[in-house]
């Protein structure tokens, strides 16, 4: 356990409304990631985060939106919510400082369903 | 660019048989590996990790994994499998900028 939550577990929303998902982590670590993850694609990066404001867009940027005004919380939101963003998403944190000790911790997710 | 793929949509194995999970990878320069495990419903867990040094690689839950450079492969092993092993297998490699790339999985079953 990394000390990661997500929030919230899960959501469904209508077509077209916005929509913001949280992670939060304890441990004062300076990479954040999004991630969705569908069947037959693994997991692919959405956006992440360097630090304090310092964000930058992942392989599925489309459509989505991130902030981090504070280490602890890196925020993903979807502006205006489509069907094809029903996914799951997890947050995942960056464990090391170097680059021959780098792992990434995954928050337990968060289930959209887009209707 | 980078990729990682997962030949391997499904594998079905008795229990106590040997496993073996393929994974290959396309990166020109040395590859930071990895290999992740979920359950149902569940997050992703690491296994195991190649960096550099002894290709050879022991992970949690007695897995391993070999890091062969001249056949771009990262293959995932566990010589008896347990039933509590069902689950989906990710495998992974870290870019330059810390970013993960994934396969696609491949999702175990186990029989009795």
């Amino acid at each position: 356990d990394a000390g990661i939550t997500q929030s919230p577990r899960h959501k469904v929303t209508e077509t077209g409304t916005p929509v913001t998902l949280r992670c939060h982590q304890t441990e004062n670590h300076r990479y954040m990631y999004w991630y969705r993850q569908d069947p037959g694609h693994g997991l692919r990066l959405i956006h992440y985060s360097y630090g304090v404001k310092d964000t930058d867009k992942g392989e599925v940027s489309d459509g989505y939106s991130v902030s981090r005004s504070k280490t602890e919380d890196f925020l993903l939101t979807l502006e205006s919510a489509t069907s094809s963003q029903t996914s799951v998403y997890f947050c995942a944190i960056k464990v090391g400082t170097d680059y021959s000790y780098n792992e990434q911790f995954f928050g337990p997710g968060t289930r959209l369903t887009v209707l | 660019a980078q990729s990682v793929t997962q030949p391997d949509i499904h594998i079905t194995v008795s229990e106590g048989a040997s496993l073996e999970l393929r994974c290959n990878y396309s990166y020109g320069a040395t590859p930071y590996l990895f290999w992740y495990v979920q359950s149902p419903g569940q997050g992703l867990q690491l296994l195991l990790k190649y960096f550099s040094g002894d290709t050879l690689v022991q992970g949690i839950k007695g897995f391993e994994a070999e890091f062969k450079r001249s056949q771009s492969s990262f293959n995932l092993r566990k010589p008896s499998v347990h039933w509590s092993d069902a689950a989906e297998y990710f495998c992974a490699a870290m870019d330059s900028s810390y970013k993960l790339i994934f396969g696609s999985g491949t999702r175990l079953l186990v029989r009795p």
